[in-house]
């Protein structure tokens, strides 16, 4: 079963925040998040191993809930060239990744 | 460091053919390699495991007859779409796990094909 993320979607005005949430029904053992551009692959943003890490990434961080078996990922100051699909990537121990089911993000002027 | 190369990155192929997709570690060697297909605007499904000397690993409801999957070097993985129909038609793309990582920590992916069946 793959990770569920909210929102499906979102649009942002140039500079504004967003939160992403993924969700998983299974125990994880580490996160991923990937940003894909149209008709491109998607390009790695950072890793998340430990309950409770946050990691950081420019105007990029995110943070990963064990317990409760989630992640965050949070935009701040959003630009243009944020725009794309988010994926966070699950793996449950073993070395497969399972992608979550993706949030539109689209950035406008 | 840790390129894939996957190749064709666009083939348009007759209903009924057969389409090989290649994935190539360039600078590493990949033990293991990852077998994704996408449909427009849609998550990227695992499809198969790849494991070098071994026989793929497939996804429940993933046709392993249909979809061919070798791994016969520590550098190359390739994936035969047989018998295509036009229902293939999708986005493939393969990812392979860093070198130096533990399980599940880094993986890198290929560019895609953009499989089109007619």
């Amino acid at each position: 079963q793959q990770p569920v993320q909210s929102p499906q979607a979102v649009i942002l005005r140039e500079g504004e925040d967003a939160v992403i949430n993924c969700s998983s029904s299974k125990a994880l053992y580490s996160v991923h998040w990937y940003r894909q551009k149209h008709g491109e692959a998607p390009v790695f943003l950072m890793i998340l191993l430990k309950g409770g890490e946050q990691k950081g990434h420019e105007k990029i961080s995110a943070s990963f809930n064990e317990k409760k078996q989630q992640s965050s990922l949070y935009l701040t100051a959003s630009q243009l060239s944020y725009s794309g699909t988010y994926f966070c990537g699950a793996t449950g121990g073993g070395n497969k990744l399972t992608f979550g089911t993706g949030t539109q993000l689209k950035v406008e002027l | 460091g840790a390129v894939v190369s996957q190749h064709p990155s666009r083939v348009i192929c007759k209903s009924g053919t057969s389409v090989k997709i290649e994935c190539r570690s360039l600078d590493f060697q990949a033990t293991t390699m990852f077998w994704y297909r996408q449909f427009p605007k849609k998550s990227l499904m695992l499809m198969a495991t790849s494991n070098e000397g071994s026989k793929a690993t497939y996804e429940q409801g993933v046709e392993k007859d249909k979809f061919l999957i070798n791994h016969a070097s520590l550098t190359l993985s390739t994936l035969t779409v047989t018998s295509a129909h036009p229902e293939d038609s999708s986005f493939y793309i393969c990812s392979a796990s860093l070198p130096g990582t533990g399980i599940g920590y880094g993986y890198t992916f290929g560019s895609g094909t953009r499989l089109t069946v007619v």
